[in-house]
């Protein structure tokens, strides 16, 4: 089946780690996306990337850093740097000049212990 | 940038329809999006409208979008327990590569 697949669903972190996100896509998408939601609001773009060996920052990248070496993975690691880790972290993938519509994974829950 | 509004919260009995409401402020924004998620699921796409189009059904699903007052909207007929559930509205400014959301609605509908 085609479609976005976030890994892991749950994920406890001690203060100090780095921990890595991974997203995967099948959809032979060009772009590549990083949310983090928090409860009660809304999305909020990390990183973005276009294309293979490319990305840019999004809202709040600081803490936050990402790969771009293949078109169907976009891992996000979250560093020892990013002070309130704790949150919904939700990959998303689009295909370029398809109205940019972008589809999602099911999302990964990071806590910090 | 774009900013996208929306109302927190929306209660409806089951059967009756649902009105959720969105404004944005980018009178550029060409594509504009609603998603669904359930708790702990991500973002599922449930329709979209072009900036040229007033109107866009698609079964229990109505968008209706007023350029000249930025407004936005999506009408669920015939609601039932299962559309409980947050919902997000999205632009896309003309300029802009990503999406601008808005904080999202949470629809509870009851018995």
């Amino acid at each position: 089946d085609g479609g976005i697949t976030q890994s892991p669903k749950y994920l406890f972190r001690k203060e100090g780690q780095n921990v890595t996100l991974s997203c995967e896509q099948n959809l032979n998408h060009d772009a590549m996306y990083w949310y983090r939601q928090d409860p009660g609001q809304g999305l909020r773009l990390i990183y973005y990337s276009q294309i293979v060996n490319d990305f840019q920052k999004g809202d709040i990248a600081e803490g936050y850093s990402v790969s771009r070496e293949k078109k169907e993975s976009f891992p996000l690691t979250v560093t020892s740097a990013q002070k309130n880790p704790t949150a919904f972290y939700l990959c998303a993938s689009s295909q370029q000049g398809a109205g940019n519509t972008i589809y999602f994974g099911e999302g990964s829950w990071l806590t910090v212990v | 940038g774009e900013d996208v509004e929306q109302s927190l919260f929306l209660s409806v009995r089951e059967g009756d329809s649902s009105v959720i409401n969105c404004t944005y402020t980018d009178s550029s924004s060409t594509y504009l999006y609603w998603y669904k998620q359930e708790p702990g699921a991500g973002l599922q796409l449930l329709t979209y409208i072009f900036s040229n189009m007033d109107m866009k059904q698609d079964q229990r699903l109505t968008v209706l979008l007023n350029k000249k007052d930025k407004h936005l909207s999506l009408r669920i007929a015939d609601t039932q327990t299962g559309d409980s559930a947050i919902y997000f509205c999205a632009c896309k400014p003309g300029s802009a590569r990503q999406l601008t959301f808005g904080s999202g609605t949470q629809l509870t509908v009851l018995p």
